[in-house]
């Protein structure tokens, strides 16, 4: 079962436009999210995270939202660029203390067209 | 830091045979965490172990999957007899324990990448 899911496999957005990545869960006891990045080859890097006391959060080009009521959160880029082109993975935890594991989507991946 | 560091980086094998993945993760991280990704199923957690000690394994496909760690800056994921269904990219990850209330951020290697032939 499923409990962090990533409906879209792959999305294409023009460069210098917003790109929008969605990320819905299941599981109530969820309080932590985060947004990792995949390059190929490589392995995954964080990017950004929220804590469920907040509904935004923004690191430059990076804005992750949190909707709690509808167990919904997406990371916006903008503007975009070629090298945001990768997979990037949603991921959630239950931050008591203890308990350091974290729940991945299967990933989205993608791609910046010049 | 270095980084956690895996190896090897490819693993060709045949069927059959053993498979011994390695990890090195981060000085000073007390969680280390096995993960294997696959198109069908994403990042999948495998194990993970605190200070030295398996706390979860209940991703750990099946018996035929073992993973030890003897000591704080080494461990091991072992696959015997291996199959091609496993074939996939392995990963390892490391972080350290959090304050009650925020959460962590892991840290992964440059992955495993297993083929059974």
């Amino acid at each position: 079962d499923q409990q962090v899911k990533q409906n879209s496999p792959s999305l294409s957005v023009q460069e210098g436009r917003i790109s929008i990545l969605n990320c819905d869960y299941t599981n109530s006891m969820f309080d932590y999210f985060l947004w990792y990045k995949k390059y190929p080859a490589e392995g995954p890097t964080f990017l950004i995270s929220i804590s469920s006391i907040k509904d935004k959060n923004e690191d430059g080009r990076f804005t992750v939202f949190l909707n709690k009521s509808a167990k919904h959160l997406s990371l916006h880029i903008v503007p975009s660029q070629p090298g945001d082109s990768a997979v990037y993975f949603c991921a959630a935890s239950d931050s008591n203390f203890g308990n350091e594991k974290l729940t991945f989507g299967t990933g989205t991946r993608l791609t910046i067209i010049p | 830091d270095a980084g956690v560091i895996q190896s090897p980086r490819h693993e060709v094998t045949e069927m059959g045979q053993e498979v011994t993945l390695r990890c090195k993760p981060i000085s000073g991280h007390d969680y280390l965490f096995w993960y294997r990704q696959t198109m069908m199923r994403g990042l999948e957690l495998l194990i993970y172990f605190n200070n030295n000690v398996p706390i979860d394994d209940s991703g750990m496909p099946e018996d035929r999957f073992s993973a030890k760690m003897p000591n704080a800056s080494f461990s091991t994921l072992k696959i015997q007899p291996s199959e091609p269904r496993d074939s996939a990219v392995y990963f390892c990850a490391s972080t350290q324990r959090g304050v009650s209330g925020t959460g962590v951020t892991q840290y992964f290697g440059p992955g495993t990448r297993l083929l059974v032939l």
